[in-house]
């Protein structure tokens, strides 16, 4: 079983500010991880990924996270927020306990977090 | 590379009416595809997970006989609401991987989505 939680439904910072958005996860295997970020009336795009490689993951538009296994936490930050970055934001995290089989890869998502940026 | 398209990009039908979605990999083989439901201000639901060639293994609560899903070739899946309904209106997201070498299987691409307003 897996599951995500997302803390804070709404985020909203100044441009030009730190952006930290929260993740947690639950998962009985080791879990890979997934930041993704959805404009209105769009799909999904990949920010980044963790595959227990590195634990700090850089990903596109300048975002990175963290995954930290002791507090089972994986979240993302900005140094400095852009205008473009207003948007949905989902933790996803992945299934691979049936490798191969068809649940292999399933991804659970977190609830979301909206980020505003104001100027 | 790996873009996945959806069509169309919404529509509009009368209740009882049978909506036809197509979720298609533009330049790669997709030999699994994944049906996501999102109603508004809430997270991805999967609903469905379809293997090229074989039936669809559907979620738990996700009615298989109110939504067919076909996933005949490698580049193409379809999603059918039958006998739509006011309460099935939502937005229905595909997305797509690739089993195939230097790829990683974990992840997944995602269409932009198709809105369904059933009236």
């Amino acid at each position: 079983a897996q599951s995500v939680t997302q803390l804070g439904s709404h985020v909203s910072v100044s441009e030009g500010a730190l952006v930290l958005l929260r993740c947690n996860y639950s998962s009985s295997v080791p879990p890979y991880l997934f930041w993704y970020v959805q404009y209105p009336n769009q799909g999904l795009q990949l920010l980044l990924k963790y595959t227990s490689a590195a634990t700090l993951v850089k990903g596109i538009n300048g975002f990175e996270a963290e995954f930290k296994k002791s507090e089972t936490s994986f979240h993302l930050t900005k140094p400095s927020a852009h205008m473009s970055d207003a948007a949905e934001y989902f933790c996803a995290v992945s299934s691979l306990s049936n490798a191969g089989g068809t649940s292999y890869g399933k991804l659970t998502f977190g609830q979301g977090t909206i980020l505003t940026v104001h100027p | 590379g790996a873009v996945v398209s959806q069509h169309p990009s919404w529509v509009i039908c009368k209740s009882g009416t049978s909506v036809k979605i197509e979720c298609r990999s533009l330049d790669f083989q997709a030999t699994t595809m994944f049906w996501y439901r999102q109603f508004p201000k809430q997270s991805l639901m999967l609903m469905a997970t379809s293997n090229e060639g074989s039936k669809a293994t559907y979620e738990q609560g996700v009615e298989k006989d109110k939504f067919l899903i076909n996933h005949a070739s490698l580049t193409l899946s379809t999603l059918t609401v039958t006998s739509a309904h006011p309460e099935d209106s939502s937005f229905y997201i595909c997305s797509a991987r690739e089993w195939a070498s230097g790829r990683d299987y974990n992840e997944q691409f995602f269409g932009p989505g198709t809105r369904l307003t059933v009236l």
